[in-house]
């Protein structure tokens, strides 16, 4: 049971424009998404969070928005740069959960971003 | 930057071979993660550690998986025997359980291959 579902493997996108990668979850015990940036033969990185209070946060270049009621969230990336083209992965965790589910991280399978010149 | 790091970087060995896995996580970070990453299942979470103890180790087949950490700076996981289906990028991350701002820190990850 996929409980974080990343539905589009891929996408391409001109530089400049905007891209837009999706998310569904299923558990509604998950208070707290972030998306990670993955190149090739390296380690997931860190890109952008979002408590289940709020339903944009923004960084930059990154936003992201959350529609609880949907349980969707996006990530947007204006304008869009080649060195944006990398693997994205959505997690999600149970923060107020407690126990040993605290900081647990369930990731969706990725969509591979291009962005070309 | 303070990083993650995991040795070996790339592992090709024999099935039926023990193999080990290393992973130093960032100093002060009390949370200590496992994943494993295959085409079919993505990243999917093995072993977890909070202040060295083990708290959730059911993503990890018990059989032939082991997962340890005998200090603050090291953390372990070993197959034993190895099979070509535990092929796959091995996954350590760390991070602060009680910042939860704080996300996990990934290292760059053990590629494994069993023959």
């Amino acid at each position: 049971d996929q409980q974080v579902k990343q539905n589009s493997p891929s996408l391409s996108v001109q530089e400049g424009r905007i891209s837009i990668l999706n998310c569904d979850y299923t558990n509604s015990m998950f208070d707290y998404f972030l998306w990670y940036k993955k190149y090739p033969a390296e380690g997931p990185t860190f890109l952008i969070s979002i408590s289940s209070i709020k339903d944009k946060n923004e960084d930059g270049r990154f936003t992201v928005f959350l529609n609880k009621s949907a349980k969707h969230l996006s990530l947007h990336i204006v304008p869009s740069q080649p060195g944006d083209s990398a693997v994205y992965f959505c997690a999600a965790s149970t923060f107020n959960a407690g126990g040993t589910s605290y900081g647990k991280l369930t990731f969706g399978q990725g969509t591979i971003l291009t962005v070309h010149p | 930057d303070a990083r993650v790091t995991q040795t070996p970087r790339h592992k090709v060995t024999e099935m039926g071979q023990e193999v080990t896995m290393r992973c130093q996580p960032i100093l002060g970070h009390n949370t200590v993660f496992w994943y494993r990453q295959t085409m079919m299942q993505g990243l999917e979470l093995l072993a977890y550690f909070r202040n060295r103890a083990p708290l959730d180790d059911s993503g990890m087949p018990k059989d032939r998986f082991s997962a340890e950490m005998p200090d603050a700076t090291l953390a372990t996981l070993k197959i034993q025997p190895s099979e070509p289906r535990d092929s796959a990028v091995y996954f350590c991350a760390s991070g602060y359980r009680e910042d939860r701002n704080q996300p996990q820190h990934f290292g760059d990850g053990t590629r494994l291959s069993i023959l």
